[in-house]
Order: C-alpha cells, then structure tokens, then sequence
C-alpha cells in the first residue's frame, strides 16, 4: 500500500497568514492526488483534485501543487471558516490512502 | 443538488452483520463510480470500497476482505454496504462518496458501533 505522510501534524496560525501543509507519497503518484477538508462533525468536503485542480465553488485561496512523491496546499490567507483538518489522498493505487491529516488552530 | 444520504448505521455485537444504504439524487447515478470511507473516533480517513457504475469491478482495503461487500441498485439509484463478522475495529462513522478516485460528493455519514 501507498503510504501519504503530512507534514505538520498540526499548526496554529493567525487570520491572514500564509498557511502550507505537505503530504508525501512512499511511492510514485504522478499527480493522482486530491485535498479534503474536514469541520468537527461534519463530512469531508474536496477541495482539490489532481494534485493543483480546484473543484468548483471552493475559494481561489486556496492552492495544490506537487506531482510525483511531494505536494503542497497552501491556503494564501488564512480565514476564520478555514480552521479546520485537512487530508491528502492518493488514488494512483489501491487501496486508495489518506495522510493523518493536519489539524489547523487559530494562534 | 447533489446529495448523498446514508442510512442504516447501528449499535452492533461483535461478529454481527449489518447492511449500510447510500441514497444518491441530484446527479446521473449510472454514470458514476462510487466509494466508502469510514473514519474511527478521533482518527482519520480510511477508504473502505468502491463500485464501478454498472457494478462489474468493486475494490476493498484488506482489512474489510471477505467480510464487508459493497454494492449497487441502478434502478433506485442506491449504494450497499453489506457487512459482517464485524469486529471492534470497524466502529466508525461511514460516509458515502461520489467518485472513484477524488470524490467530490459526500454524505453525512452513519455510525457503526460494534461493542457488546
């Protein structure tokens, strides 16, 4: 199985910040990588798709880039409703697999 | 509006079975694979499944094989979790998703709990 790391596990950060989270595969992904965030009780919500590829609706601050074994988000600015756990998922491979997930805090 | 609603989550004894439904509306059902994903308390995603559209490929993480079944009515645009020999470790809550690789579409979620 392919194992995705994320990098921090989590971080505290201020509204306005400049915010990025790493995820690394154990093996090759090419760019077959999507982004989720996740609220406390609340469903996954997909932010991104094929490693930089913004679904529909979600807001332009947020960012992926990466292919291969390293990719990033970056949220550009962070806001209040952004506070929340985010999680990397390769689909190259099955089983599909998650990173840990990194948990944002407001600093 | 694109929606998901899963159902039939549940208190159940170790070893039981249980049959999870994911009611999908708002999108062409027959022209999407589809995906589980379950989440422990307190911990992460784990991708369960998948069911191509017409249901002739399913895919299972090993740790669900040959107890959990995963499967498809077209006809009333509805997705199956069929589960058994359950245990401990497959207390969660499972969401349905759209999709058979990014899933851009998900349920709320319907909890399992398996405990005597």
């Amino acid at each position: 199985d392919i194992q995705m790391t994320q990098s921090p596990s989590s971080l505290s950060a201020s509204v306005g910040d400049r915010v990025t989270i790493t995820c690394r595969a154990s093996q090759y992904i090419n760019n077959w990588l999507a982004w989720y965030q996740q609220k406390p009780e609340k469903a996954p919500k997909s932010l991104i798709y094929a490693a930089s590829s913004l679904q529909s609706g979600v807001p332009s601050r947020f960012s992926g880039s990466g292919s291969g074994t390293n990719f990033t988000l970056t949220i550009s600015s962070l806001q209040p409703e952004d506070f929340a756990t985010y999680y990397c998922q390769q689909y190259h491979n099955y089983p599909r697999t998650f990173g840990q997930g990194t948990k944002v805090e407001i600093k | 509006e694109v929606q998901v609603v899963e159902s039939g989550g549940d208190l159940v004894q170790p070893g039981g079975s249980l049959r999870l439904s994911c009611a999908a509306s708002g999108f062409t059902f027959t022209t999407y694979w589809m995906t589980w994903v379950r989440q422990a308390p307190g911990k992460g995603l784990e991708w369960v499944a998948n069911i191509k559209e017409d249901g002739s490929e399913k895919n299972y993480v090993d740790s669900v094989k040959g107890r959990f079944t995963i499967s498809r009515d077209n006809a009333k645009n509805s997705l199956y979790l069929q589960m058994s020999s359950l245990r401990a470790e497959d207390t969660a809550v499972y969401y349905c998703a759209r999709g058979a690789s990014d899933s851009d579409y998900w349920g709320q979620g319907t909890p399992v709990t398996v405990s005597s």
